[in-house]
């Protein structure tokens, strides 16, 4: 079947340390999206990319990196530098032209300790 | 950019009971209005969608409205069930979408 992959499912992350967080997609899709979410708010877009080697920043880029190096692949740093990284992550993909709706993953909490 | 608002932020209603959510969004060159549904710990998922070329569609139980001209747009759900239960989201494209800050809706029984 195809689909959108995040994993982990939940990750905790000492202060001052970086992790990554997994997005892979099989929907042969073009574009690929990073949201933070927060209790009781919306979606806020971190990062996107329509293309491979290519990505743009969102609304709340600072303190997070991207890469897309591959087409299925967009992988999310969280670094030390993002100072309230408590949140749950979404990832997203589209066919090139976001008129086609997006397919979601399934998300992960990430908590500092 | 695109700026959606989401209105009411929560929503209770009695089962069997119909829901409204109502979006309105800034910028006119968006051209794409999708509604996604999310549960608890889930990812949201596209339930039904309308672009602007036209003014309703309907699916079952679900229906979404379009007002292009006062730049907002509607949905609707009909027959609550408890399995409605859930946060919905409204979202405007013209080049990527824009998510408004969703609706928590409990069905109560």
């Amino acid at each position: 079947d195809g689909g959108i992959t995040q994993s982990p499912k939940y990750l905790f992350r000492k202060e001052g340390q970086n992790v990554t967080l997994s997005c892979e997609q099989n929907l042969n899709h073009d574009a690929m999206y990073w949201y933070r979410q927060d209790p009781g708010q919306g979606l806020r877009l971190i990062y996107y990319s329509q293309i491979v080697n290519d990505f743009q920043k969102g609304d709340i880029a600072e303190g997070y990196s991207v890469s897309r190096e591959k087409k299925e692949s967009f992988p999310l740093t969280v670094t030390s530098a993002q100072k309230n990284p408590t949140a749950f992550y979404l990832c997203a993909s589209s066919q090139r032209s976001p008129l086609y709706g997006y397919t979601f993953g399934s998300g992960t909490r990430l908590t500092v300790v | 950019g695109e700026n959606v608002e989401q209105h009411p932020s929560t929503l209770s209603v009695q089962e069997g009971d119909s829901a409204v959510i109502k979006c309105t969004y800034s910028d006119s060159a968006s051209n794409y209005f999708p509604w996604y549904k999310q549960e608890l710990g889930k990812g949201p998922q596209l339930i039904i969608d309308i672009r602007s070329n036209v003014g309703e569609k309907k699916d079952q139980r679900i229906a979404v409205t379009l007002n292009k001209t006062a730049k907002h747009f509607s949905l609707h759900i009909t027959e609550t069930q408890p399995e409605d239960s859930a946060v919905y989201f409204c979202a405007a494209a013209d080049y990527k979408l824009s998510f408004g800050a969703g609706t928590t809706v409990t069905v109560r029984a």
